[in-house]
């Protein structure tokens, strides 16, 4: 089932933070990051486990609750290459390998 | 960057062909997967393997078929296109271990596949 991300679209100014929110109704193993510029293809930023570990890169922060099944991307101070369309996808825990990517959320940073 | 080979990047045929989509890597990875892009869909995923002649089904599989005969290469088949599978169709590879997916997928540059 398909998760639901919020928002669906935000514009900052360089320097600002952003949160995206990921939430799914089945119980989760893990949920994955991903960044899309137009024309390109998905880029991996972070994976979430259950049970706390994480995996990804160090200027961007994450969390996963697991109890409620939601998972947020924190970006602070945004800069330009920020932009670009942020999917995350879930992994159920009867799932084994497949994700169920949201539909995405379009964040637009302005100099 | 991770070593994954779509062909062709762009193509366009008519209702009925039949049409293949090959995705190579060569990072020996064990998963793989064939994902298809439209707006406002965000990425669905079609079919997914896990190892040579191991294949399973997404949740948009219908009308699809795919092998894998080697680890290197991953085909994804049309038996007879529809104007509805007009897409951008991304392959991905994962390096994940046992049954989860506790590594990140990378992905290719994609296939703009246009039926007409």
């Amino acid at each position: 089932q398909q998760p639901v991300q919020s928002p669906q679209a935000v514009i900052l100014r360089e320097g600002e933070d952003a949160v995206i929110n990921c939430s799914s109704s089945k119980a989760l193993y893990s949920v994955h990051w991903y960044r899309q510029k137009h024309g390109e293809a998905p880029v991996f930023l972070m994976i979430l486990l259950k049970g706390g570990e994480q995996k990804g890169h160090d200027k961007i922060s994450a969390s996963f609750n697991e109890k409620k099944q939601q998972s947020s991307l924190y970006l602070t101070a945004s800069q330009l290459s920020y932009s670009g369309t942020y999917f995350c996808g879930t992994e159920e825990s009867t799932s084994y390998g497949k994700l169920t990517f949201g539909q995405g959320t379009i964040l637009t940073v302005h100099p | 960057d991770a070593g994954i080979t779509q062909s062709p990047r762009h193509k366009v045929t008519e209702t009925g062909t039949p049409v293949t989509l090959r995705c190579h890597q060569t990072e020996n990875h064990r998963y793989m997967y064939w994902y298809r892009q439209d707006p406002g869909h965000g990425l669905r995923l079609i079919h997914y393997s896990y190892g040579v002649k191991d294949t399973d089904k997404g949740e948009v599989s219908d009308g699809y078929s795919v092998s894998r005969s080697k680890t290197e290469d991953f085909l994804l088949t049309l038996e007879s296109a529809t104007s509805s599978q007009t897409s951008v169709y991304f392959c991905a590879i994962s390096d994940s271990e046992g049954l989860y997916s506790n590594q990140p997928q990378h992905f290719g540059d994609g296939t703009r596949l246009s039926i007409l």
